[in-house]
């Protein structure tokens, strides 16, 4: 499924920069997420977007700041990360909440 | 919160085998779906099947609701079916898809 593109695919940063990761999606669908997968450790919701509003923030720490300006457009703002945060973020999108979901290539962090 | 188990963790075929992945989920649900990640990272989703059977080629799902499970089969699997499955489940009233810890696969020419 090429309908939903990352950016930038691979980020390095340091503890005190500050850096945004971007998804696109070109499907025409209304709910936007953000997803977390760690080593040895299963997908972890992190947000999620349903019209352009959030309707689910998962206990995620507010160095992590999402935006999404529209339906098509979904941005996660970092600042002040720790190296634990290193992980792939990966960005999905689905026609309505609890429908199928499309994921995009993921953003490979390393915080050093 | 809902747990979902998926079994086995790791399964190692030669090329042409057919096999059987589990999921088992312990409370109802009314979300279902499968994904195959690639050794680089891409999620691709293979059935949404919060109940029944579906068939896509060489792979095909049951759910049995009732029973809390769901049963993914891979026939005469490819190398390119190498990577990790994952289950992820959804209950009603919930936006939040709950993903197992997944199987890693690997399938050798």
């Amino acid at each position: 499924e090429t309908g939903v593109t990352q950016t930038p695919r691979h980020l390095v940063m340091g503890m005190t920069n500050k850096k945004s990761l971007k998804c696109e999606q070109h499907l025409g669908h209304n709910a936007m997420y953000w997803y977390k997968q760690s080593a040895k450790k299963p997908l972890e919701l992190m947000f999620v977007y349903n019209f352009k509003e959030q309707t689910e923030n998962n206990s995620v720490p507010s160095r992590f700041s999402p935006e999404c300006p529209n339906s098509s457009h979904l941005f996660l703002h970092l600042h002040t990360l720790q190296p634990e945060d290193s992980a792939l973020y990966l960005c999905a999108s689905s026609q309505g909440i609890q429908e199928t979901q499309y994921f995009g290539p993921g953003t490979r962090l390393l915080v050093l | 919160g809902i747990q979902v188990e998926q079994s086995p963790p790791d399964l190692i075929l030669q090329e042409g085998a057919n096999s059987t992945l589990r999921c088992n989920f312990s409370d109802s649900v009314n979300n279902l779906q499968w994904f195959h990640q690639n050794p680089w990272g891409q999620l691709i989703n293979l059935f949404y099947i919060p109940s029944g059977t579906k068939q896509n080629g060489r792979l095909s799902a049951t759910t049995v609701a009732t029973e809390r499970y769901s049963l993914l089969y891979i026939s005469s699997s490819q190398t390119t079916d190498s990577g990790v499955y994952f289950c992820a489940v959804c209950q009603g009233g919930s936006e939040k898809l709950v993903f197992g810890k997944g199987t890693k696969l690997t399938v050798n020419p």
